[in-house]
């Protein structure tokens, strides 16, 4: 039971280029959602989903995609990167409404 | 929108003594779920303690303990015996038991640096 995994772990990227950062849970966790970490800072909601096929908002999704097409995985992709981007990115998942699991982050520059 | 805050940017404390971390809130919501989290310097989120508003018990793990006191809005965590291991980022956070909206999500405080003095 790996529970929930991020890869990669640390990134390097150069204004507007794109990537995808992978989550995936091996839990059966319905709920899963991306937050980010800047400094100062609490972590805060990009996206989250309720189950597959099924994503919604947060707090800060603009710049930011998902779907979620298996309840496994969960990818977050950055669509044309931009220096305030970079952050430290946390996946969870959790079964409902009680406490969420986190992955164990990427570290995102983005130059 | 729900709100966390947490009023004291660091701690300090000599080990093995107590500490007590603060964390208030702001919502309009009868139910929902608060959560203390650490965050050591490996940067893994580790869950501490939870509780549901519906309870009236405070919650205890072990050294950890909260203090609910669901009218003042206010959940401050414990931590008696403090151990070298304690030393991390503690984050308060709310859950909301609905979904949809933005809602699905934890909202946290901006944290608590605590320092344990050997």
């Amino acid at each position: 039971n790996a529970g929930v995994t991020q890869t990669p772990k640390f990134q390097v990227l150069k204004t507007g280029q794109s990537m995808t950062l992978q989550c995936a849970q091996d839990m059966n966790h319905e709920y899963m959602s991306w937050y980010r970490q800047d400094p100062g800072m609490g972590l805060r909601l990009i996206h989250y989903s309720v189950g597959a096929g099924i994503t919604d908002q947060g707090e800060v999704p603009n710049g930011y995609n998902v779907s979620r097409s298996t309840t496994e995985d969960f990818p977050l992709r950055l669509l044309s990167a931009a220096p305030s981007q970079t952050s430290v990115y946390f996946c969870a998942s959790s079964y409902s409404r009680g406490e969420q699991y986190f992955g164990p982050g990427t570290r995102l520059t983005v130059t | 929108a729900q709100t966390v805050t947490q009023s004291q940017p660091e701690m300090s404390v000599q080990e093995a003594e107590t500490v007590t971390l603060s964390c208030t809130y702001d919502t309009s919501e009868s139910d929902y779920y608060l959560f203390w989290y650490k965050q050591p310097p490996s940067r893994q989120m580790i869950l501490v303690i939870r509780q549901e508003a519906y309870k009236q018990q405070n919650a205890t793990e072990n050294r950890f303990s909260v203090n609910f006191q669901k009218a003042a809005k206010s959940f401050s965590l414990k931590i008696s015996d403090s151990q070298l291991g304690d030393a991390a980022m503690y984050f308060c956070a709310y859950r909301s038991p609905y979904s949809g909206g933005g809602a699905d999500g934890l909202t946290f405080g901006k944290g608590t640096h605590l320092i344990i003095q050997p």
